[in-house]
């Protein structure tokens, strides 16, 4: 089955701990990209890839890293977690490099930073 | 103008009636546009495409006016399952390879 899948799906860290949240596509497409999404403000891109060891920031990638080494792979780093990073986060892929065309969203990680 | 902006709603609907709403951009130079649904909670799901000056798929309609820079998306004969949030996407006036999203437009079919 294509999907994208997410992990962990739920998380409650306290702040400055780091974490990764992982992300992983079985669809073999080049473009990967990380939003977070909080109420009133909607999907805010974090970064993107457009292709292996390709990555650029979106509107919001303070405080957070990403990493591309391999195309089925995309991981969400946050070296010292602060509560304003709570949120939910979505990992998405995309058949175009481009990132303009359909998005094929993972199921959502919801994050409380405390 | 914002990147991309939606009144929020809710949107009550009665079942079995017409809804329609609007999206407007401010990207200019965007030449594909998309509508996703979202379920609470849930990722979104693509809904529809539109790069030209409209798209229909079933009870779903969307329409691109270009000169006003929005798009619209019509749901006719409306399901309870229709009940959503329904979101505009465009290309950024930021990034090429980057998309706008909106804040949604909240539906729901009262039965």
């Amino acid at each position: 089955e294509a999907q994208v899948t997410q992990n962990p799906r739920y998380l409650i860290t306290v702040t400055g701990k780091k974490l990764t949240v992982t992300c992983s596509q079985n669809m073999n497409h080049e473009y990967m990209s990380w939003y977070r999404q909080d109420p009133g403000l909607g999907l805010r891109q974090i970064y993107y890839s457009m292709n292996v060891e390709v990555t650029d920031k979106g509107d919001v990638p303070e405080g957070y890293k990403v990493s591309r080494k391999e195309k089925r792979n995309f991981p969400l780093i946050l070296e010292s977690p602060s509560p304003n990073q709570t949120s939910l986060y979505f990992c998405a892929s995309s058949p175009r490099t481009s990132g303009i065309g359909e998005l094929f969203f993972g199921e959502g990680s919801r994050l409380t930073v405390l | 103008r914002k990147e991309v902006e939606q009144d929020p709603g809710p949107f009550n609907v009665p079942e079995g009636a017409t809804v329609a709403f609007n999206c407007t951009y401010s990207n200019s130079a965007s030449q594909s546009f998309f509508w996703y649904r979202q379920d609470c909670r849930k990722e979104p799901k693509l809904l529809m495409s539109v790069y030209s000056s409209g798209n229909e798929d079933g009870r779903f309609t969307a329409q691109l006016n270009r000169a006003s820079q929005y798009i619209s998306l019509l749901i006719r004969d409306s399901k309870l399952s229709d009940s959503a949030t329904y979101l505009c996407v465009v290309p950024s006036p930021y990034g090429n390879n980057r998309l706008a999203f909106g804040k949604g437009n909240q539906v729901v079919v009262i039965p």
